[in-house]
């Protein structure tokens, strides 16, 4: 069974700060995702990324990939309240399967 | 654009009662559909995965079943509900050509 471990489990932090959430699994993915969700609400798609070592840019959000495909994290620069939310991850099964695997999710809190 | 409902957005059920819930989606055609569940601020649960009409994976070995009776149309459910059923439900498709997956708004089940 694959799993994918995110740290932190919880982050509050001021508005304006930088923070990094981090997403590790021993197992290799073709793909991995990341996803915010809203309470009471579905998770929506933030970014696909594909290739080890990939970088991708989404506004003040920048995710990356690890160079093995084990690992990705996403970075905020400059915090804003709107990004207060659950922040999953999740990796396509190497097989290509369309499967995912979900990661244990960050719940990030921006203090205005 | 493609959409994705779910009803009933809440629900309150006894132990022991039987459940039916719904999941369409409009706008596209033979998407792969997805059954998860997800305790409070935490990562999702895969219970079923759909390809087609009639044909139904499942993940977990639970009290809870899956149906696809027509292309856009996934329906969980079960015929005795325990207290364990608890959860926030949520149904996804994809287009089948790639690991992304769209969630619906969700169904939140309490069993008393």
């Amino acid at each position: 069974t694959q799993l994918l471990e995110q740290s932190p489990q919880f982050l509050s932090i001021q508005e304006g700060e930088n923070l990094t959430v981090y997403c590790n699994s021993s197992s290799v993915f073709s793909s991995l995702q990341w996803y915010r969700q809203e309470p009471g609400e579905g998770p929506v798609l933030l970014v696909t990324v594909v290739t080890g070592g990939e970088v991708k840019k989404l506004k003040r959000l920048t995710f990356q990939f690890g160079d093995a495909r084990k690992d990705s994290s996403l970075h905020i620069t400059a915090a804003q309240p709107g990004d207060t939310g659950l922040y999953l991850c999740a990796g396509e099964d190497i097989v290509g399967n369309e499967k995912l695997t979900f990661g244990t999710g960050t719940r990030l809190t921006i203090i205005p | 654009s493609q959409t994705i409902h779910q009803w009933p957005a809440t629900l309150v059920q006894p132990v022991g009662s039987p459940l039916s819930l719904e999941c369409t989606v409009e706008g596209t055609s033979n998407p792969n559909l997805y059954w998860y569940r997800q305790a409070a601020g935490r990562g999702l649960q895969l219970l079923f995965y759909s390809v087609g009409i009639g044909q139904i994976s499942s993940e977990v070995p639970q009290n809870l079943s899956a149906s696809r009776p027509q292309d856009r149309q996934f329906i969980l459910s079960s015929k005795k509900l325990l207290l364990s059923d608890s959860g926030f439900y949520l149904c996804a498709w994809s287009p089948g050509q790639g690991p992304e997956q769209y969630f619906g708004p969700g169904t939140r089940l309490t069993v008393t």
